[in-house]
């Protein structure tokens, strides 16, 4: 199985900061999803193949990265940012996410 | 508009059996994959497994193959997730979601299986 390792785990940052969640893969993956997802809710997709925004998504989100390093950047972070973000490899079976990374309010 | 709607959790003994669906609406459930994928309490999300559009293949997560099994009744518009030998480590919520491509876009808002004495 491809392991996928996110870091950091926990991120203090304050409304208006620039943040970024990295994950790294054990080997090398194309497909790549970004979720985000608060308490009680099913997940909600940002961003797939690795840098592909999805509709209704704020611009202030933005994915990169290639190969087994992969970042997700959420620049000028708002109120409704704060919640927890997990990658997700679809590009070999059996699919996994990554551990997630909880993003809390400094 | 897409929806999607899980039932049939609930509390279930040590090596027990469940059955799950997933009720879909708003799309044309049989052109689409759906995948199932689940979250211990207070943990992260575990993918569970991928079924084709028309469900002649399908893959799973190492930690329940060979225990569980995925199908689909596309005249039904349902999704199923059949749960066998259960252990305290498969507690979750189990939710149900759209693939497009073999990402995802579409979630149901889960539903709750207790493995417990």
């Amino acid at each position: 199985d491809i392991q996928m390792t996110q870091s950091p785990s926990t991120l203090s940052a304050s409304v208006g900061d620039r943040v970024t969640i990295t994950c790294r893969a054990s080997q090398s993956i194309f497909w790549l999803a970004w979720y985000q997802q608060k308490p009680g809710k099913a997940p909600n997709l940002l961003i797939d193949k690795a840098s592909s925004l999805q509709s209704g998504v704020p611009s202030r989100f933005s994915g990169s990265g290639s190969g087994t390093e992969f970042t997700l950047t959420i620049t000028s972070l708002q109120p409704d940012d704060f919640a927890s973000y997990y990658c997700h490899q679809y590009n070999s079976m059996p699919f996994t996410f990554g551990q997630g990374t909880k993003l809390e309010m400094k | 508009q897409v929806h999607l709607v899980e039932s049939g959790g609930g509390v279930v003994q040590p090596g027990g059996s469940l059955r799950l669906s997933c009720a879909a609406s708003g799309f044309t459930f049989s052109n689409f994959g759906m995948h199932w994928v689940r979250q211990a309490p207070g943990k992260g999300l575990e993918w569970v497994g991928l079924i084709r559009h028309d469900g002649t293949n399908k893959y799973y997560g190492s930690s329940v193959k060979g225990r569980f099994t995925i199908s689909r009744d596309n005249s039904m518009n349902t999704l199923y997730l059949q749960m066998d030998s259960l252990g305290a480590e498969d507690t979750a919520v189990y939710y149900c979601a759209r693939a497009r491509g073999d990402s995802t876009d579409y979630w149901g808002q889960g539903t709750l299986v207790t493995v417990s004495s």
